[in-house]
């Protein structure tokens, strides 16, 4: 099974700076892989898809990169607000073409400081 | 994207019980999948719900355990048999979208004592 690690459960930065977030996996290369916020009490919300043949996706201060050498998606949220804390959750396909089922990883938990 | 519904939103139950949980949904989808969240963990997959056909379930989790139903392409229910405190955890309820992305209901808190 997908094993899939995110480089830390917490993580604060300063409003305006560049949150990155990592995402590392250890077995068989997804088709695509996904990122979701989720805030508390609520069900995770989609955020960016991006498959194995793309490098990067962008979606306004949104940007995923996806390196299937590395095993390893970086997500970035730029000019970082405080309404953007939450936690954020990678989660991947397969395994099998066409494969709908998610394994998610525990997620990151974001705090933007003022 | 599709907008889902959950019932109940939260429930305490006694060891022993069973709870079903309702999820609808505001359009006809095929693939339906319902996930546990466990305290400080993330979602694990329980199953996957097609309409017309019989849930998948994922390792670790059987049916008679946690009965599905489909009975619709916009309804979906989850049951939690013979409850025991091992079974707290959050319940969700998932659709897929056009580009393989999910979108999620608000969660079914579940407590048993």
């Amino acid at each position: 099974s997908q094993k899939i690690e995110q480089n830390s459960e917490a993580l604060n930065i300063q409003e305006g700076k560049t949150a990155t977030l990592t995402c590392n996996y250890t077995n068989y290369s997804p088709a695509y892989l996904q990122w979701y916020r989720q805030d508390p009490g609520r069900g995770p919300v989609f955020l960016l898809l991006i498959r194995e043949n793309e490098k990067e996706k962008r979606k306004e201060r949104l940007k995923v990169t996806f390196d299937t050498t590395l095993k390893q998606s970086l997500f970035h949220i730029t000019a970082s607000q405080p309404a953007d804390s939450a936690t954020y959750l990678c989660a991947l396909d397969g395994p099998g073409a066409g494969s709908y089922q998610l394994t998610f990883g525990k997620g990151t938990k974001l705090s933007v400081i003022p | 994207s599709a907008v889902i519904s959950q019932k109940p939103s939260r429930d305490i139950c006694q060891r022993g019980t069973s709870l079903t949980i309702q999820c609808q949904v505001d359009s006809q989808v095929t693939m339906m999948f319902w996930y546990r969240q466990q305290p400080g963990q993330s979602l694990t997959l329980i199953a996957t719900a097609n309409q017309g056909s019989e849930a998948t379930y994922e390792s670790g989790f059987v049916i008679d355990k946690f009965p599905i139903s489909r009975p619709n392409l916009t309804f979906s229910t989850l049951t939690v048999s013979n409850m025991s405190p091992e079974d707290s955890s959050i319940y969700l309820c998932s659709v897929a979208g056009l580009a393989a992305e999910q979108y999620f209901g608000p969660g079914t808190r579940l407590t048993v004592t």
